[in-house]
């Protein structure tokens, strides 16, 4: 089977830095996704990795360990509109989706 | 980035009706595209993936009579929901994944979802 856990809700204030983590479990594994969904909105991509390591895009850092089967999305200088959830999603085939971590951001 | 369409946006039936979502990739070509389902504060579900010219493959307990899907073209997935119901009511979104000329691991960066549609069944 396929399964991915994450932590369900996240709060923090801005300017902070926050780590969401995300383990999975896949018959087979490609890479794993980062998505950002706001409220009523469609997910966005932010990151993806396919190679053990840390990838940076601006504010926004991904990290995957394939023999830990885990990985994390590191959000630094927190702004209020950060405060979307976010899920990871692991590539087989096509992708699984996990639960999905509500990120909550307070001035 | 890459955009893809829905249409429509927001869709409200009667019970018993069929409804047709589309999904568009406007400037690349869609060689797979997926639809997922999501309900309130959940995840996304993988509902079923199409090939162009190709019959979609179903996820597991996802019926195919119920939920119509044509990949017509390279551009184009429709996804019809027949006889609806109001236990469907949900947030429907595609993604399409184009045509790749990188390397094998660059896959996941071709994924992009559309805006979604909001559908209510009364």
């Amino acid at each position: 089977g396929q399964s991915l856990e994450q932590p369900s809700e996240v709060t923090a204030v801005e300017g902070a830095i926050v780590q969401i983590n995300c383990t999975y479990q896949t018959s087979g594994f490609y890479g794993l996704s980062w998505y950002q969904q706001h409220d009523g909105g469609a997910p966005t991509f932010l990151s993806y990795n396919a190679l053990d390591g840390l990838e940076e895009t601006g504010r926004f850092s991904s990290f995957l360990s394939r023999s830990d089967s885990y990985g994390y999305l590191l959000l630094q200088e927190l702004q209020m509109k950060d405060s979307a959830s976010y899920f990871c999603a692991a590539q087989d085939q096509n992708f699984v989706f996990g639960p999905g971590t509500r990120l909550s951001v307070l001035p | 980035g890459a955009v893809v369409s829905q249409h429509p946006s927001r869709v409200i039936c009667k019970s018993g009706t069929s409804v047709k979502i589309e999904c568009r990739s406007l400037d690349f070509q869609a060689t797979t595209m997926f639809w997922y389902r999501q309900f309130p504060k959940k995840s996304l579900m993988l509902m079923a993936t199409s090939n162009e010219g190709s019959k979609a493959t179903y996820e597991q307990g996802v019926e195919k009579d119920k939920f119509l899907i044509n990949h017509a073209s390279l551009t184009l997935s429709t996804l019809t929901v027949t006889s609806a119901h109001p236990e469907d009511s949900s947030f429907y979104i595609c993604s399409a994944r184009g045509r790749t000329s990188g390397i094998m691991h660059k896959m996941g960066e071709t994924q992009y979802f559309g805006p979604g549609t909001r559908l209510l069944v009364l």
